[in-house]
């Protein structure tokens, strides 16, 4: 079965950067089609689509939002995807979450910015 | 950037048909947009019901049916059951690009 496994949690202070890994297994990695999404839920508040690449890494869109502090990266060896946001702020504390294509969720992490 | 529009909130009965909505800001919902839904609960990742207008996961209950209709996508709980009730959130594709609605917290009561 599809399963995304997510790295463990993260504090963060004001101005650094965080990495988040997902660690995809139960399917064909390399399969093009199989995008891999991320998300973020800020406390009480809704979900927030940050950007995707494909395995192949030959597409790689990002968000408006977060253009020029977010880099999608993926190790084809391992079969993980990594989202990196840099220039952290307060705002930033939220769970993020990978998604694959057809909807496949890992289970989130927790990043919080705070001095 | 498009907005993506779903109602705040929605009650149903149990037992009782209700409809969620999203709508796009650009136009009428197509097939082209490649709708999702989730269900999320408090304290809970968000699950996917729905993906590509209307495709069931293995787990999502037959209860729930994705369509598009009157120019948005819809996700439809008919016989809603009160572990039913939670936040439900749609999106859609803009070349390439995801667009989240603002989710439906739904009351089953």
């Amino acid at each position: 079965q599809v399963q995304l496994v997510q790295s463990g949690a993260e504090v963060k202070k004001p101005g650094a950067s965080v990495m988040v890994a997902c660690k995809a297994s139960g399917y064909t990695f390399t399969i093009d089609n199989y995008f891999i999404h991320w998300v973020r839920q800020a406390p009480g508040q809704g979900l927030e689509w940050m950007g995707t690449i494909n395995p192949s890494g030959s597409r790689i869109i990002y968000a408006q939002n977060f253009q020029g502090r977010v880099t999608m990266t993926r190790d084809t060896s391992t079969s993980t995807i990594y989202m990196e946001l840099s220039s952290l702020r307060s705002e930033d504390t939220a769970v993020y979450y990978c998604v694959r294509t057809h909807g496949y969720w890992g289970q989130g992490t927790l990043v919080t910015v705070s001095s | 950037q498009a907005v993506v529009t779903q109602e705040p909130s929605l009650t149903v009965s149990p037992g009782g048909t209700v409809t969620l909505t999203c709508g796009s800001s650009t136009g009428a919902v197509t097939s082209g947009h490649y709708p999702y839904w989730f269900q999320q609960k408090p304290g809970q990742a968000p699950r996917t019901l729905i993906y590509d207008t209307n495709n069931r996961h293995s787990w999502t209950p037959a209860r729930f049916s994705g369509s598009l209709l009157g120019g948005k996508a819809a996700l439809t709980l008919s016989g809603a059951q009160p572990e039913d009730e939670a936040e439900y959130y749609c999106y859609l594709l803009y070349s390439g690009v995801r667009v989240f609605g603002g989710g439906t917290k739904l009351t089953v009561l």
